[in-house]
């Protein structure tokens, strides 16, 4: 079946610090991608998404692009900020009855 | 959030009793979808609802009954509540020409 790994957190950084997330999938044929964003206490939100190979999702300042060759999307931001701190969530999903797959979360944590 | 509401926000059960949880959504979307999520363990689909009047079991439903009310309404119960099911609960639902979740702000349930 379909799968999404991620990177394990928690991910620390300063502000103004480089960002990846990595992200890889692996499906049977070519899912549309995510990344949701939770914040404490919160459901999940989406942050970004590419529906097909090549296709860059950005939004606030982060971005992500659809590897075919490499079956990864991993998540960047050039400069985090404390509040950019929270679960990062990636996922993958296609087919009529749509059931998505959920990486396990990575928790960015930003200090000042 | 937007569009998806949840009740309650907080529960506490002692091990045995029941309980339904509510989740209903203003944005006339066909499908609907219970996950749980337990530290470490990401997201987990218990059922889901492809439209009005079907349901069908996730990856781990066992412990769990629902009911899809109307198009607005997806209830999910727990008959005999066990500590294993100390979690918290989101609903999220998903548009037919749309490939993005959009979650509930969350059930966090404590079975003692």
């Amino acid at each position: 079946g379909d799968s999404v790994t991620q990177m394990e957190g928690p991910v620390t950084l300063s502000e103004e610090a480089f960002l990846t997330i990595n992200c890889t999938y692996t499906a049977t044929g070519y899912p549309s991608l995510f990344w949701y964003v939770q914040y404490p206490g919160e459901g999940l939100q989406l942050l970004l998404k590419a529906t097909k190979a090549d296709d860059k999702g950005s939004n606030k300042g982060f971005e992500a692009t659809y590897r075919k060759e490499t079956t990864s999307f991993h998540l960047e931001k050039g400069s985090v900020q404390v509040s950019d701190s929270a679960v990062y969530f990636c996922a993958g999903g296609s087919g009529g009855s749509y059931i998505p797959t959920f990486g396990r979360g990575t928790s960015l944590i930003v200090h000042p | 959030n937007a569009g998806v509401t949840q009740t309650p926000k907080f529960q506490v059960l002692k091990t045995g009793q029941s309980m339904t949880l509510q989740c209903a959504q203003d944005m006339n979307h066909n499908s609907m979808y219970w996950y749980r999520q337990d530290p470490g363990m990401g997201l987990r689909l218990i059922y889901y609802s492809a439209s009005e009047g079907t349901t069908d079991k996730g990856e781990v439903p066992n412990g769990y009954n629902v009911s899809r009310l109307n198009k607005r309404e997806f209830s999910l119960r727990l008959e005999s509540a066990a500590p294993s099911q100390t979690s918290v609960y989101f609903c999220a639902i998903r548009g037919a020409s749309t490939d993005t979740q959009y979650f509930g702000p969350g059930t966090r349930l404590t079975v003692l």
